[in-house]
């Protein structure tokens, strides 16, 4: 089993800075890697499929980078609405794995 | 736009079966596989497993000896089942849609989520 480590677990940070949250795979997995954004109470949403495509409809704020074992999200100029926990996942071998989540607070 | 909409019973009793049904509207349920995800109170995502339309099912190796996933491409329904359920299978039950392209498979679209808990 793939094992994903996101990095931070949480952040407090101020609108309009600049978020990175980084996530390692136990073993390489080329571009399977996406990102998901959730907020309380509600289901994940995708934000980037294959490491660096953004999902229909997500803000271009949102975006991402990497291959092989490490994979970095990258939220330019954050906004209130932005505050919620995301995950990686890894769909490159069974069983699909999720990292632990990194939550973001806004200030 | 497709919309998933999971149902079932919110409580269970140990030792006795989940059982659950995801109903899919706004597209077709024959041209996708189906993944369930579940999410323990305050705990990150587990991939429970996965169905194609043709019946043909993948699952966690953790929970394969007690789950079963089908298809009704007649009712645009998905179904899980767990046996033996413990205190450890209180979650939010989620269904999702597994998008597959030739850059590979990831779960574009996710139903709101259903949460069961046990009790006795």
């Amino acid at each position: 089993e793939i094992v994903l480590t996101q990095s931070p677990d949480f952040q407090s940070v101020t609108p309009k800075e600049k978020v990175t949250i980084t996530c390692r795979a136990s073993q390489s997995i080329g571009t399977g890697l996406h990102w998901y954004q959730q907020k309380p109470a509600q289901s994940p949403k995708l934000l980037i499929k294959y490491a660096s495509q953004s999902f229909s409809g997500v803000p271009s704020r949102f975006s991402g980078s990497g291959s092989g074992t490490d994979f970095t999200l990258t939220i330019n100029s954050l906004e209130a609405e932005d505050a919620a926990t995301y995950y990686c996942h890894q769909s490159s071998s069974l069983p699909y794995t999720f990292g632990q989540g990194t939550k973001l607070e806004i200030k | 736009q497709v919309q998933l909409q999971e149902s079932g019973p919110g409580l269970v009793k140990p030792s006795e079966t989940l059982s659950l049904n995801c109903n899919v509207s706004g597209g077709s349920i024959s041209n996708y596989c189906w993944s369930w995800i579940r999410q323990p109170a305050g705990q990150p995502l587990q991939w429970i497993g996965r169905v194609y339309p043709s019946g043909n099912a993948n699952y966690n190796p953790s929970l394969k000896s007690r789950v079963t996933m089908s298809v009704d491409t007649s009712k645009s329904q998905l179904s899980l089942k767990l046996t033996s359920v413990t205190a450890a299978d209180s979650a939010v039950y989620f269904c999702a849609r597994e998008y597959s392209s030739s850059s590979g498979k990831v779960f574009d679209f996710w139903g709101q989520g259903t949460l069961v808990t046990l009790s006795s």
